[in-house]
């Protein structure tokens, strides 16, 4: 069974600084996807970022980006030029490209309480 | 964008009734849809997967008979949860698979459930 581990239960960032969260994963598999989820205080969970693993190139999405090391089964997020709208909880996730039954599924790990100081 | 809409978004029940959640697919159909629990200030937990037009997959340790999940089309699944406790007090929230996409899931919004 894959597992997700963030190590970081909590972090903090002054705005407009740069932070970087950490994402470890241990799978099996040589496919699969990445995700960083985004859970501000409404709870509404919010796509961020996906990465699939086949692709060496890291995903970026504006102020967001990741630096995805397979070997090493690392997937880090880091969030360029913070701003106060960027303070949730933040969930590593990942998903098989397994297409039998039970697939679709995300495994999250236990997420990061990221505060942005004015 | 696709949405999934869950209603209702609070409910408050007492000990010893059923309640039931919504989850719809409003633009996009939904060949299976996902449960899950959430706790204060913790991860989402699968409770169960549900496919249209078949028996829901439950994850280890999840009551069948306490949550019942139906997925009759293939823009509803509802989640029943029989004869509420206070520890089934929780925050819960769906999501859908796009037959349009090969890796995205979409979230609801979430039902807080508060039996007293």
């Amino acid at each position: 069974a894959q597992t997700v581990t963030q190590s970081q239960p909590e972090m903090s960032v002054q705005e407009a600084e740069t932070v970087t969260l950490s994402c470890t994963y241990d799978t099996s598999e040589s496919d699969y996807y990445l995700f960083w989820y985004k859970q501000p205080p409404s709870r509404q969970m919010i796509l961020v970022i996906r990465q699939e693993a086949y692709k060496q190139q890291n995903a970026t999405e504006n102020r967001f980006s990741v630096n995805f090391q397979k070997a090493a089964k690392s997937f880090s997020l880091k969030i360029s030029d913070s701003q106060l709208g960027d303070a949730a909880m933040y969930f590593c996730a990942y998903r098989s490209t397994y297409s039998g039954a039970g697939s679709y599924q995300l495994t999250f790990g236990k997420g990061t309480k990221l505060s942005v100081i004015p | 964008g696709a949405v999934v809409s869950q209603h209702p978004s609070w409910v408050i029940c007492k000990s010893g009734t059923s309640v039931k959640i919504e989850c719809r697919s409003l633009d996009f159909q939904a060949t299976t849809m996902f449960w899950y629990r959430q706790f204060p200030k913790q991860s989402l937990m699968l409770m169960a997967t549900s496919n249209e037009g078949s028996k829901a997959t439950y994850e280890q340790g999840v009551e069948k008979d306490k949550f019942l999940i139906n997925h009759a089309s293939l823009t509803l699944s509802t989640l029943t949860v029989t004869s509420a406790h206070p520890e089934d007090s929780s925050f819960y929230i769906c999501s859908a698979h796009s037959t349009r996409s090969s890796y995205e899931q979409y979230f609801g919004p979430g039902t807080r459930l508060t039996v007293t």
